[in-house]
This record gives C-alpha cells, structure tokens and sequence, in this order.
C-alpha cells in the first residue's frame, strides 16, 4: 500500500504558467480533499470530492479545479498561477466510515 | 463549525508528560474532537478522537469534560521526536473530507 501519493514533490512555475497537481491514493477511499498551508500557519480547504464525479469548494476555491473521474485520482489543477499560489499542497483521503484522513507528503510550489 | 483555540506553542524536556488544551466554547452536540501531528514538511497525521470524557491509545491520552468546551491532549514521556505541531480539530465524526484546521500548537521538546 502507497498510500496518498503526491506528484511533483517541488514545483517551481512563473506567473501566469498552469499545472497540474496529481494525486492518488489506493486505499480505495471514497472521500479526497486538497488543502494549502502557507508558512506558519493551518492547514486552508481548497476543494473536496464524496466519490467519483462529485465535487464541492473548500474555503479557498478560487483559481483552482479540481475533478473527479476515477476513485483512486483527484487532480488539483491550476488555471493561470500566480505569486499569492505559492504554498505548500497536500491531498488527503479517507473511507467515509473512518475517524481519520490520510495525508500525502505535499507538494511545494513556487509561482514566480 | 466550531473554532478552537489553542496556544501558539510549548516547550517540554524529554520524559516528561506534556499536556496541550484545546478550547471550543461552541462546540456543536454532533461533534467530535480530533488532534491531528504534523512534522516538518509532511502531512498531518491522525492521532486520537474522541466525544467526552477519556480516550486512550497506544500514542496518547484525550482528556474531555463534561460540558465538551475544552479538551486536553496528553502525551506522556515525550521524546525529542515528538516535536511538532498539534492541531485540534472540531467537527462531524464523518466529515474527514473537509477538516478545519487552525494554526495549532507548536510542541519543541529538548534533551
């Protein structure tokens, strides 16, 4: 079992540039989400999904998308990046019957 | 959703019992309460649940008061590995896809 798994681990994009930020988990959990932290502080909810082509808006929606088209995927994509961007990202997963989410090793971005 | 509040930070020696409170004065009846760790560039990790009064696990202990407005979390004879960060965390038992985070409490632990 891998787990969440986050690709890339670093990314380094100038603004204006997008991307995509993968994730994927093979626990077979119904429920993804993908939050940012931004230096000393929480953990932000960008957006989140309760199964396959179901998706809803966290805290911080705006500037990113995200979709849903398989259990296992949920990329994060960014439309056009900008400095305010730059932050660190970790999806998360969890089995809706579960007290915990699992969190993958973040992906830290840039926007330069 | 209920806000907590916690201190920004904490510093403890090695062995001993290290305790963390949470206050959420307006936690819903539905809640649970949850303490997640989070290491330096990694992603948070689970560490205990619980409604009221005590649970207990192999890693922790979740001290809980009648009245739910505060909750501790304690660790016993800490290690320097156990320097973190410790978010308590409020909310419905199955809304694990949409956690509220607050800035949590920075534990540093010296030898």
């Amino acid at each position: 079992n891998a787990g969440v798994t986050q690709t890339p681990k670093f990314q380094v994009l100038k603004t204006g540039q997008s991307m995509t930020l993968q994730c994927a988990q093979d626990m077979n959990h119904e429920y993804m989400s993908w939050y940012r932290q931004d230096p000393g502080m929480g953990l932000r909810l960008i957006h989140y999904s309760v199964g396959a082509g179901i998706t809803d808006q966290g805290e911080v929606p705006n500037g990113y998308n995200v979709s849903r088209s398989t259990t296992e995927d949920f990329p994060l994509r960014l439309l056009s990046a900008a400095p305010s961007q730059t932050s660190v990202y970790f999806c998360a997963s969890s089995y809706m019957e579960n007290t915990e989410a699992f969190f993958g090793q973040g992906t830290r971005l840039t926007v330069v | 959703l209920a806000k907590t509040t916690q201190p920004i930070s904490m510093d403890s020696y090695e062995g001993q019992e290290v305790n963390i409170t949470c206050s959420h004065n307006n936690i819903a009846t539905n809640d649970y309460i949850t303490w997640y760790q989070q290491f330096p560039s990694q992603g948070p990790r689970f560490i205990i649940q619980g409604y009221k009064t005590k649970v207990t696990n192999e890693v922790a202990s979740l001290f809980i008061p009648a009245d739910r407005k505060s909750s501790t979390l304690s660790l016993p004879r800490v290690s320097l590995s156990d320097t973190a960060v410790y978010y308590c965390l409020v909310g419905d038992k199955g809304a694990t896809n949409k956690l509220i985070f607050g800035t949590g409490t920075l534990l540093a632990v010296q030898p």
